[in-house]
């Protein structure tokens, strides 16, 4: 009964290709979350999205682009991969102000 | 200057050991604070959350928020080696704003 599922775990893909992540959420929350993190472990946010509509984009390059179908998804389409993607990416949620929950976290590759 | 400061460490203590981990801000909009344990390869955990000022007490962790200077802080009680990991302060202001994550303090209890 895991609470953020996203999925693949790991992703390794070459130059150029285009790709998705897809999250799940079963806690009931409204509020959806991609965040990036490097390989120095810093954690920053991509997108959010509060029942269905985004709130938050930051300055991401738009070969990323979030879609969520409803609001218990919230799915990452990566255009045109490039080398400097390689990362974690973790979705999460969260409801109204509270606390928000992380996935266990998808580890892309781009080679 | 980051919104967020966090000392990456790492950090060695003995097993028994009192645990201190720290995070400084710099806006004062933030009023949720919270710290996440990531064990290695795995997804931030929520560990403790605190609204405002205070203290909070949870087992052998206590949370600590001072808004005035603002400084937050993480104490960990009898350490035990399965406390290493990376922790990570995050804080955010009211309503649908992002989650800021400081840098994590990567923490190694030593049997």
């Amino acid at each position: 009964d895991t609470a953020v599922s996203q999925t693949p775990k790991y992703l390794v893909t070459q130059m150029g290709n285009d790709k998705s992540i897809k999250c799940e959420q079963n806690l009931g929350h409204d509020t959806m979350y991609w965040y990036k993190q490097d390989s120095k472990k810093f954690l920053k946010i991509m997108f959010s999205y509060n029942n269905k509509e985004l709130i938050i984009n930051e300055t991401v390059p738009n070969r990323f682009s979030p879609k969520s179908p409803d609001k218990a998804h919230l799915n990452l389409h990566i255009n045109s991969l490039e080398l400097g993607d390689s990362a974690v990416y973790f979705c999460a949620s969260s409801q109204e102000e509270r606390w928000t929950f992380f996935g266990q976290g998808t580890r892309l590759t781009v080679v | 200057q980051k919104e967020v400061e966090q000392d990456p460490g790492p950090l060695s203590v003995p097993e028994g050991a009192i645990v201190s981990l720290n995070c400084t801000y710099s806006n004062s909009a933030f009023q949720y604070f919270m710290w996440y344990r990531q064990y290695s390869r795995k997804g931030p955990e929520l560990l403790m959350y605190t609204y405002s000022s205070g203290n909070k007490e949870d087992g052998r962790f206590t949370a600590q928020v001072d808004k005035s200077s603002k400084y937050i802080s993480l104490f960990i009680r009898d350490s035990q080696p399965s406390d290493s990991a990376t922790y990570l302060c995050a804080m955010r202001a009211g309503g649908y704003q992002k989650v800021t994550f400081g840098t994590g303090t990567k923490l190694q209890v030593i049997p």
